[in-house]
């Protein structure tokens, strides 16, 4: 089974603090992702990577950065944490598959409070 | 713009009774349907993936089903049980440039509660 495994379940930073939410992916896949998820508005792609030191904006990438330095690895850095990042951070990794069929397979989550 | 829009938004039944989550989209260019089941706490876990050709695809007691031309989908629960409460979500696949992935549009989800 694939683990797709987030280091921290729940964090709590100051407003201004820089924060790295970290995931790390057991299974060789190339496609790696950071979503996150609010009541009401569900899923947001933050950002992804296809490879590695590879990294595309998503739809929300607005106060965030990535870093892929290695392949199992995808980490989410907050530059100066704000209230509005109050959330759910979810990581997912996936094979890269030309028919776009293959699922994502999703980390339980860090619920980040910011204060 | 792509959507996915899920009714209904929560919905509570009796366990042992089936329900049917829905899903319509309006999403192109078209490559797959996807449901996931999330329990609270956790991430979402993939049930089921549905191409255009595909109509029905059933894991254990969930089916869902597609029509593609009406741009609909529904996921049905059979015999539910206490362990299939969680948020259902369907997210539709678009053909995009890189590995696919980023092509998502997901729904708000289903909250669903069985009980006893």
């Amino acid at each position: 089974d694939v683990k797709v495994t987030q280091s921290s379940r729940y964090l709590v930073k100051r407003t201004g603090e820089k924060v790295f939410l970290e995931c790390v992916q057991d299974m060789d896949h190339e496609n790696m992702f950071w979503y996150r998820q609010d009541p009401g508005l569900g899923l947001r792609l933050i950002y992804f990577s296809y490879d590695v030191k590879m990294k595309e904006k998503g739809d929300i990438p607005e106060g965030y950065s990535v870093s892929r330095e290695k392949k199992e690895r995808f980490s989410l850095i907050l530059e100066s944490a704000s209230t509005n990042q109050t959330s759910m951070y979810l990581c997912a990794s996936s094979m890269r598959d030309s028919s776009y069929n293959l699922p994502l397979h999703f980390g339980n989550g860090t619920r980040l409070t910011v204060t | 713009k792509n959507q996915v829009e899920q009714s209904p938004q929560s919905l509570i039944i009796l366990e042992g009774k089936n329900c049917t989550l829905q899903c319509n989209y309006t999403v192109s260019p078209f490559s797959n349907l996807r449901w996931y089941k999330q329990d609270t706490g956790r991430g979402p876990v993939s049930l089921t993936i549905m191409t255009f050709s595909e109509n029905t695809k059933s894991n254990g007691r969930y089916t869902a089903t597609l029509d593609a031309d009406t741009k609909q989908s529904s996921l049905h629960i059979t015999a539910s049980q206490l362990s299939d409460s969680a948020s259902y979500i369907c997210v539709v696949s678009a053909y995009a440039s890189g590995g696919g992935a980023d092509g998502l549009t997901f729904g708000k989800g289903t909250h669903l509660i069985i009980q006893p």
